[in-house]
């Protein structure tokens, strides 16, 4: 059980173009939902969290109108990286959690970005 | 302490040897400690969420215990196996913020050797 499924698992784009990453709890529903980046050997670092039906936190530092997150339903939330630039090129990873506090948060496999 | 480390980096080991990794976090307004073990290509798995000074937690092999006070965790895994190979991350979430906005460290990479 716990399975979190992210679609695509790489992508590459050209400069100036969106791209739109999907993440899905397939057997249960999360409350939160949650988006990381990983730079090469950096750690996981939260982007934005989202709850369903409303707006999405975003961390110090991240341009919430770069990057567009949608938590539509239970089971689904969308990360669109806007006009991506070179520098975006990144690994995208996103989470989900049954609850809030000490909770287990279930990972998704990631998305390989690379901006050209 | 103001960000989490891990310690060490990587690590090499033989089938059968027992091994642990450091996890150091800031011990003020601290709320709970995740351990997690992802393999390449693959999704992290959640190992261990640990809230209570003092608290040990065991599965299969692999163990942990917490020190809130001085803000550090030890993984332990006995009798290494070459299916344990993987990166261990920790995470440490504070009291503000719901207590699941997760600080990640950078990871311990370990390789089991036969």
């Amino acid at each position: 059980g716990a399975v979190v499924s992210q679609h695509p698992s790489w992508v590459i784009c050209k400069s100036g173009t969106s791209v739109k990453i999907e993440c899905r709890s397939l057997d249960f529903q999360a409350t939160t939902m949650f988006w990381y980046r990983q730079f090469p050997k950096q750690s996981l670092m939260l982007m934005a969290t989202s709850n369903e039906g409303s707006k999405a936190t975003y961390e110090q530092g991240v341009e919430k109108d770069k990057f567009l997150i949608n938590h539509a339903s239970l089971t689904l939330s969308t990360l669109t990286v806007t006009s991506a630039h070179p520098e975006d090129s990144s690994f995208y990873i996103c989470s989900a959690t049954q609850g809030s506090g000490a909770y287990e948060q279930y990972f998704g496999p990631g998305t390989r970005l690379t901006v050209t | 302490i103001l960000n989490v480390e891990q310690s060490p980096q990587s690590l090499h080991v033989q089938e059968g040897d027992s091994t642990n990794f450091t996890c150091s976090f800031p011990s003020s307004n601290f709320y709970a400690l995740h351990w997690y073990r992802w393999e390449t290509a693959k999704s992290p798995e959640a190992l261990f969420v640990m809230t209570l000074n003092g608290d040990e937690k065991k599965k299969g092999r692999i163990s942990a215990t917490l020190n809130t006070k001085e803000g550090y965790s030890y993984l332990y895994i006995k009798g290494s196996q070459p299916e344990d190979s993987a990166t261990y991350l920790c995470a440490s979430s504070p009291i503000t913020g719901g207590g699941n906005k997760l600080t990640f460290g950078t990871g311990t990479q370990l390789k089991v050797e036969l």
